[in-house]
């Protein structure tokens, strides 16, 4: 069975642009997520989906923060513009209803 | 609300010795689950143990056991048998329903 997959892996930009991050599920899992993991620390929700619906986003700074997921499969993650403080790893985790999440590899976000 | 504490922000072992791993957390709530994820430095955060709040008796996978004191609110990781590839973040996290809450982490380093 796949993992969940995401890309890029590693992404470098100047503040005040903009980036997007792309997370694909594991085929069938119902509910995702999108953590926000700043060194040293545990991950935190950003924005939860339970197919094509926001379930929680209460923790996305939604000036600058927007997700979708198109077709209850796929989603994405934009910053614009971005700050200093963005650069961390933004984890993508799915899960099939309430039960255990699977987590992507990441992707690690540096922002100059 | 929910939080996670974990009080030892690094711990060291001997390969091959045994090792444990505090975590603390404050809720309200009477049924939940805990967990213990693993994140090697590839970023992969790997389920490594849980436990759900009505089960009096301590999960165990392998070298793996936690010892869940529920009045305490505690619950705490044994590895045995400690090996260079347990080397890695551990996070404790504790989830009500869909949201999953971390601690900050411990980084255990192993010796050989």
């Amino acid at each position: 069975e796949a993992g969940v997959a995401q890309s890029p892996r590693y992404k470098i930009i100047e503040k005040r642009q903009s980036v997007a991050f792309w997370c694909n599920p594991i085929s069938g899992h119902a509910t995702l997520y999108w953590y926000q993991q700043i060194l040293g620390q545990g991950p935190k929700l950003l924005i939860q989906f339970q197919n094509n619906g926001v379930v929680d986003d209460s923790q996305l700074p939604k000036d600058r923060f927007s997700a979708e997921r198109l077709k209850g499969v796929d989603s994405t993650l934009k910053i614009q513009p971005a700050k200093l403080e963005d650069s961390a790893v933004y984890l993508c985790a799915s899960s099939f209803w309430v039960y255990e999440q699977y987590f992507g590899p990441g992707t690690r976000l540096t922002v100059t | 609300a929910q939080t996670v504490t974990q009080s030892q922000p690094e711990m060291s072992v001997q390969e091959a010795e045994t090792v444990t791993l505090s975590c603390t957390y404050d809720t309200s709530e009477s049924d939940y689950y805990l967990f213990w994820y693993k994140q090697p430095p590839s970023r992969q955060m790997i389920l490594v143990i849980r436990q759900e709040a009505y089960k009096q008796q301590n999960a165990t996978e392998n070298r793996f056991s936690v010892n869940f004191q529920k009045a305490a609110k505690s619950f705490s990781l044994k590895i045995s048998d400690s090996q260079l590839g347990d080397a890695a973040m551990y996070f404790c996290a504790y989830r009500w329903g869909n949201k999953l809450v971390f601690g900050a982490g411990t980084i255990l380093r192993v010796k050989s």
